[in-house]
């Protein structure tokens, strides 16, 4: 597509259920990050994908958050016994490579709310 | 660690007015340089960058210069408008991961008219 898609867009969902969302990068891009925007606050990196290379999970902040990553297309991002400290904006993000300078590219977000 | 400290807002300023938002970061080695915005409803966009020392980003009217004596990425515009309100984020992306970009807490601007 022309640019990086997520969905959904908004999600509201009980605390403690788990909760899945998707990220489609754009198209020959290589490299592929989430990121988590709470309220106020600046991006917190939590994972990246690059080709069929292991992913940096250095930035996830529990056990109950995973990503997976089919090839250099699909991610999804699960959060399993949401809590309310969850809800946030999770961003997804793509580049060409993970070449110094390289711009990336940022989808609209998926809007999570725990209630 | 990199880390980038951004002025913070909110900053309020009237139509035609002189922007100025504050960066400064540190980081290993040699770091790009980012301004990201986002407007209201909208996911984020790169404004323009800079890839090394003295270098000019600019885009939109928007402009900032690479300092890398201060360690500084200020953010400018010379006349605003409504139309760039909106939250503005400085961030780096630095030899030392440069698999991730580290952002500031961002800026909210509104101009009003």
């Amino acid at each position: 597509g022309a640019g990086v898609s997520q969905s959904p867009s908004n999600k509201v969902t009980e605390k403690g259920k788990d909760v899945e969302l998707r990220c489609d990068p754009i198209s020959g891009h290589t490299a592929l990050y989430w990121y988590r925007q709470r309220l106020g606050q600046g991006l917190e990196f939590l994972i990246y994908f690059q080709g069929n290379s292991a992913p940096d999970k250095s930035g996830l902040p529990s056990d109950r958050f995973s990503a997976e990553r089919t090839g250099e297309s699909v991610s999804t991002l699960t959060i399993q016994r949401t809590q309310q400290e969850d809800s946030a904006v999770y961003l997804c993000a793509s580049s060409p490579s993970p070449n110094l300078g390289n711009t990336i590219y940022f989808g609209e977000g998926s809007w999570l709310t725990v209630v | 660690g990199d880390s980038v400290t951004q002025m913070e807002g909110p900053v309020t300023l009237s139509e035609e007015a002189f922007l100025t938002i504050n960066c400064t970061y540190t980081a290993t080695g040699y770091p790009s340089l980012f301004w990201y915005v986002q407007y209201p409803g909208e996911g984020l966009q790169l404004l323009l960058k800079a890839t090394k020392a003295d270098d000019k980003g600019s885009n939109k009217g928007f402009e900032a210069t690479y300092r890398k004596e201060t360690t500084s990425f200020h953010l400018e515009k010379g006349s605003v408008q409504v139309s760039d309100s909106a939250v503005y984020f400085c961030a780096l992306s630095s030899s030392g991961s440069a698999r991730q970009l580290t952002f500031g807490s961002g800026t909210q601007l509104t101009v009003l008219p």
